[in-house]
């Protein structure tokens, strides 16, 4: 079974840019959620999708915002870029569809770099 | 509010030494889910285990073993004999049953970075 993919891997932007980011779930998973990735705060979760609906979010400003479609690939997209926006973006699937916690699987993530 | 705490930074081991990874975690509510995670430098976070708040028994999966006990908010997670290509950043991480403000949320201790030197 082919895991979580996620596009492109590595990302220049400069700041006042937007960027969009793709994860592919593994196939069958219906939820995906997005996690930011920085050596100072740590893992820190953007928010979470499922059926194309948005059930949860972090605690991020709006200049985040993310999509999903009916094959459940999801995009994420960060509008005017800022300097902190450099990290790694990880993309996590699951099943989604029960009220039990069940295990994420993630991508190799998109390393994205602020100029 | 939710929290876990990886206190060690930094472990630096000698192939085939064993190492624990300690993870405390901090929640009100009575069912919940714990795992640990391995990042190599590749990036990708690697799924080694979940464990669900009912369930104590300690597991043990070839040289990886868990310490699960909730007496003391603990699930510890030893590597026997380690090996170099054990080297890697491990997180510990909570959730909560699905549901409202939990879908699809880990919260994530800060990492321990193990190097195994051969």
């Amino acid at each position: 079974k082919a895991g979580v993919t996620q596009t492109p891997r590595y990302l220049i932007k400069t700041r006042g840019q937007q960027v969009t980011l793709s994860c592919s779930p593994i196939s069958g998973h219906r939820s995906v959620s997005w996690y930011q990735q920085t050596p100072g705060q740590g893992l820190q979760f953007l928010f979470e999708y499922f059926s194309e609906t948005q059930r949860n979010k972090g605690n991020f400003p709006g200049r985040f915002s993310g999509r999903q479609f009916s094959n459940s690939r999801s995009e994420m997209n960060v509008s005017t870029l800022e300097l902190g926006d450099s990290a790694l973006y990880l993309c996590a699937s699951s099943k989604g569809q029960t009220l039990i916690q069940e295990t994420q699987y993630f991508g190799p993530g998109t390393r994205l770099l602020v100029l | 509010a939710q929290k876990v705490t990886q206190a060690q930074t930094e472990i630096s081991v000698v192939e085939k030494e064993d190492v624990t990874l300690d993870c405390v975690y901090e929640t009100r509510d009575t069912t919940y889910y714990l795992f640990w995670y391995k990042q190599p430098p590749s990036g990708e976070l690697v799924f080694l285990i979940r464990r669900n708040s009912f369930d104590e028994q300690n597991e043990i999966s070839g040289r990886y073993s868990w310490n699960f006990q909730k007496s003391t908010s603990s699930f510890n997670f030893t590597i026997t004999a380690s090996q170099v290509v054990d080297s890697a950043v491990y997180f510990c991480a909570l959730s909560f049953n699905a549901g409202g403000t939990s879908y699809g949320k880990l919260t994530f201790g800060q990492g321990t970075i193990l190097t195994v030197h051969p």
